[in-house]
């Protein structure tokens, strides 16, 4: 079974401030992960895919297989960043593309 | 193209009735599923369909029918509501990628159960 767990249910800092989103799973295979961001009274949408190795908005995150984290980091939060984060697992090996989600935490930056 | 479509936006049920959302994508994607969100628990999968005629139950069915006698339409039905299922329900559909399988999200129905 496939797990993903976001320990903070909300975390509040200062513009300007480092940001990390943490990101744990559980997976027995190879898995694809994935961030995806809930501006208000928006979709979701994806931010970033571990395969790709992009950045996005500032926003990084690296695949720590040892650790099995894929935690979401930017190094001056911006008050446009407030939005809730999910943090996602698929996995192509187990014949699904649909992924499971984390429980989501909600970023507040003020300014 | 016009993405993932969901209707109605707004609903309001009394306990016992019953009701389907609507779900609709044009993008040829063969997946297609459907969440919850809930405040503190996230987006929980109830149903997930891998092409028309197919479909699968996630991690919380109960309560809920789907069918996908199309590629484009993906229906969920509440048989007989209940205050448990006030939710705002997302719909989300993707296709197979070489980089990943990007979930294309709709913009969600709230539905209050009384």
């Amino acid at each position: 079974a496939q797990r993903v767990t976001q320990p903070e249910k909300l975390l509040s800092v200062f513009k300007g401030a480092p940001v990390e989103l943490k990101c744990n799973y559980s997976y027995s295979g190879s898995p694809e992960l994935f961030w995806y961001v809930q501006y208000s009274r928006q979709r979701l949408q994806l931010l970033l895919r571990h395969i790709s190795r992009e950045s996005i908005k500032g926003f990084t995150a690296d695949l720590n297989k040892g650790e099995t984290s894929f935690h979401l980091k930017k190094p001056f939060a911006q008050e446009e960043d407030s939005a809730m984060y999910y943090c996602a697992l698929s996995s192509i090996s187990g014949g699904s593309y649909i992924p499971t989600f984390g429980r989501g935490t909600s970023l507040i930056v003020h300014p | 193209n016009a993405g993932v479509t969901q209707t109605p936006k707004f609903q309001v049920l009394k306990t016992g009735q019953s009701m389907t959302l609507q779900c609709a994508q044009d993008m040829n994607h063969e997946y297609m599923s459907w969440y919850r969100q809930d405040p503190g628990m996230g987006l929980r999968l109830i149903h997930y369909s891998v092409g028309a005629g197919i479909t699968d139950q996630g991690e919380v069915p109960n309560g809920y029918n789907v069918s996908r006698s199309t590629t484009e339409d993906f229906p969920l039905r509440l048989l007989s509501a209940a205050p448990s299922q006030t939710s705002v329900y997302f719909c989300a559909s993707s296709g197979r990628q070489v980089e990943g399988n990007e979930q294309f999200f709709g913009p969600g129905t709230r539905l209050t159960v009384l």
